[in-house]
């Protein structure tokens, strides 16, 4: 069956940077992307980007341009989503899916990540 | 980028009742060379991933019951439950996946009444 399997919660200080895995069993990993979204604590959802396993392109969101860069690693099946230069407001749980056309329909379980000084 | 407002931002229905939920986009994301709507729902309840419900604005996805349907085209839709269940308590989103970036709407929060 389908799996996306994120790494544990983290907690990190403001400046600082932090990545994310999602290691994925149960399909062929190389023909569906990944995309990251993310939920800020009593927030709603907010899509970050994605990245083609394919050929490595990705798409962010502008606000993240220059903070964020995911990528993949074929041989674990796995995604990475890298945040650079960590804000208290980015603290929430952080969401990879599989998408295809544009369709996320199997997502991680989540990973919670707490900025705080 | 595309706004996606979804109303209302809360809803109380009785059990077994229909729950009606609205999207509105700031665009059309009616794709005219497939004749498809890059619209999709989700259903978010705490301490779970979101669950996608609908894609093409009103296919379902496998396993999700058929009380949950989509309808709309261009810039406007809608999701409705038609017959409202207790584990249908959650926080539902339309998403567009027409244009970079997929944004989300705010979500709607459906309780019980």
């Amino acid at each position: 069956q389908v799996q996306l399997v994120q790494s544990g919660g983290e907690v990190k200080k403001p400046g600082a940077s932090v990545k994310v895995s999602c290691k994925a069993s149960g399909y062929t990993f190389s023909i569906y992307g990944i995309t990251w979204v993310r939920q800020a604590p009593g927030q709603g959802l907010e899509w970050m980007g994605w990245i083609s396993v394919h050929n490595g392109n990705t798409d962010y969101a502008q606000k993240f341009q220059g903070r964020v860069n995911m990528t993949t690693d074929t041989s674990t099946s796995t995604a990475y989503m890298d945040l650079r230069s960590l804000r208290p407001d980015d603290s929430g749980v952080y969401y990879c899916a599989r998408v295809r056309w544009g369709k996320s329909d199997f997502w991680g379980q989540g990973t919670l990540i707490t900025v705080s000084s | 980028d595309i706004v996606m407002t979804q109303s209302p931002d809360s809803l109380a229905v009785s059990l077994g009742e229909r729950a009606t939920i609205n999207c509105k986009s700031s665009q059309s994301v009616l794709y005219s060379s497939n004749n498809e709507n890059y619209l999709a729902w989700f259903q978010k309840k705490p301490g779970q991933p979101p669950k996608l419900l609908l894609y093409w604005a009103s296919t379902r996805e496998s396993g999700v019951p058929d009380r949950f349907s989509g309808s709309g085209s261009g810039t406007d839709f809608t999701l409705t439950i038609s017959s409202l269940q207790a584990e249908d308590v959650a926080v539902y989103y339309c998403q567009q996946y027409y244009s970079i970036p997929h944004t989300f709407g705010q979500g709607t929060n459906l309780e019980i009444k």
